[in-house]
């Protein structure tokens, strides 16, 4: 079964808009979680690094200020997408990881985000 | 991290074996090997990874090389549902937090 549970799997919304979208580790706590973002036909690409209790780590070229991350418990990390435009469309997608060694990275069914 | 390459496409006839090829000619003693499968429009799955080892699970078998530098994963009976984007990454085995780089993968279409 899904060991991570990302929410809504799928949003319309006009442009200027701001959109949550949150990921949750289920059973197993997520020190850390990890936020992907996929244009069609690309591979996914690493956006931010969310660490429970203190600040995200951001990709280069990500605006912290425009994909604001929260991580407020073990077990959940919000991303929200800032007066969303078209060019933010795309699909979403949260990760989290058991703690130690060589555990597998398991990943959310993905958010598809659309702007009007 | 060490780099991986594989072919961006392969076909495969349903009920057959799917091999699929990595090389990661610069692998490091500590690194792992993963593979990953996205179907389309679903995020990716996890597959299976190895050290040294042949593994095998119930999804498929990982062969890696005696020299590390390259790798096959199995899908020893393909089938219509097994058609995704594979992805093999390889990454050094931590108890830190670092996140998997993905790279183009290898699609696989299974052909009735």
């Amino acid at each position: 079964g899904a060991v991570v549970s990302q929410h809504p799997s799928w949003v319309i919304c006009k442009s200027g808009t701001s959109v949550k979208i949150e990921c949750r580790s289920l059973d197993f706590q997520a020190t850390t979680m990890f936020w992907y973002r996929q244009f069609p036909k690309q591979s996914l690409m690493l956006m931010a690094t969310s660490n429970e209790g203190s600040k995200a780590t951001y990709e280069q070229g990500v605006e912290k200020d425009k994909f604001l991350i929260n991580h407020a418990s073990l077990t959940l990390s919000t991303l929200t997408v800032t007066s969303a435009h078209p060019e933010d469309s795309s699909f979403y997608i949260c990760s989290a990881r058991f703690t130690g060694g060589n555990q597998p990275q398991h990943f959310g069914d993905g958010t598809r985000l659309s702007i009007l | 991290d060490a780099k991986t390459t594989q072919p961006p496409s392969m076909d495969c006839a349903e009920g057959r074996a799917a091999n699929l090829p990595c090389n990661h000619s610069t692998i490091s003693g500590n690194e792992y090997v993963y593979w990953y499968r996205q179907i389309h429009s679903q995020g990716p799955q996890y597959i299976i990874h190895g050290l040294k080892n042949n593994e095998t699970n119930e999804m498929a078998s990982l062969i890696i090389t005696e020299d590390r530098k390259s790798s096959t994963l199995i899908l020893p009976h393909a089938t219509l549902r097994d058609t995704a984007v594979y992805y093999c990454i390889v990454r050094v085995a931590t108890s830190g937090n670092t996140p998997l780089v993905f790279g183009k993968g290898t699609r696989l279409s299974v052909i009735a």
